[in-house]
């Protein structure tokens, strides 16, 4: 089945600890994005990846790092610099047809 | 950067009943997306609307496209248990931006048994 996923649906990690969330898609789509959500609140880009071996920062980039070394692949490493970790990670994914994104079911990290 | 004003933020209806909720911008978008949210899982796209004016229908939802491209509602008909969950509206602001979009705050429905 063609989709987006997740690893892991839930991550604990001690404070000051890096920490790696793995985002695969199968959908063969160039562009692939991370957002970030807290409680209650909306979707905020964190970094996206138009092409391979390219990605920008979205509005709240800092204390994040990605990397794109495969179209399938984008994982997201939240550092010990980010200072207030615990949230909700999506990962989504598009096509060049149309700007629809296809999300992945997510992963929730609390930061210890 | 671009703002999307989504209202109601929450709601309680009755099962049966009809909801409406929208979404408002000061600048003019080319796409609006509509999608729902389960507690505790990604976003699932309902709706994509391309025209201003569009009015497109899936199943018991009905979203429509604003003419002055602007704004666009989501209408939700019989309302049913499983509608609970947060909406959201989306939209991108202009041609070839890198397929970036910008979210509502979400609407919270919640149905009464």
């Amino acid at each position: 089945d063609g989709g987006i996923t997740q690893s892991p649906k839930y991550l604990f990690r001690k404070e000051g600890q890096n920490v790696t969330l793995s985002c695969e898609q199968n959908l063969n789509h160039d562009a692939m994005y991370w957002y970030r959500q807290d409680p209650g609140q909306g979707l905020r880009l964190i970094y996206y990846s138009q092409i391979v071996n390219d990605f920008q920062k979205g509005d709240i980039a800092e204390g994040y790092s990605v990397s794109r070394e495969k179209k399938e692949s984008f994982p997201l490493t939240v550092t010990s610099a980010q200072k207030n970790p615990t949230a909700f990670y999506l990962c989504a994914s598009s096509g060049t047809s149309g700007n629809e994104q296809f999300f992945g079911p997510g992963t929730r990290l609390t930061v210890l | 950067g671009q703002q999307l004003n989504q209202s109601p933020q929450s709601m309680f209806i009755q099962e049966g009943e009809d909801v409406s909720m929208n979404c408002t911008s000061s600048s003019i978008f080319n796409t609006w997306l509509w999608y729902k949210q389960d507690p505790g899982e990604g976003p699932v796209l309902l709706i994509a609307l391309y025209k201003a004016g569009e009015l497109t229908s899936n199943g018991r939802l009905t979203a429509q496209f604003g003419i002055t491209r602007k704004d666009s509602f989501l209408n939700i008909s019989a309302s049913i248990p499983s509608d609970v969950g947060i909406y959201f509206c989306a939209g991108q602001p202009r041609i070839n931006a890198g397929n970036m979009l910008t979210f509502g705050g979400g609407t919270r429905l919640m149905v009464k048994p």
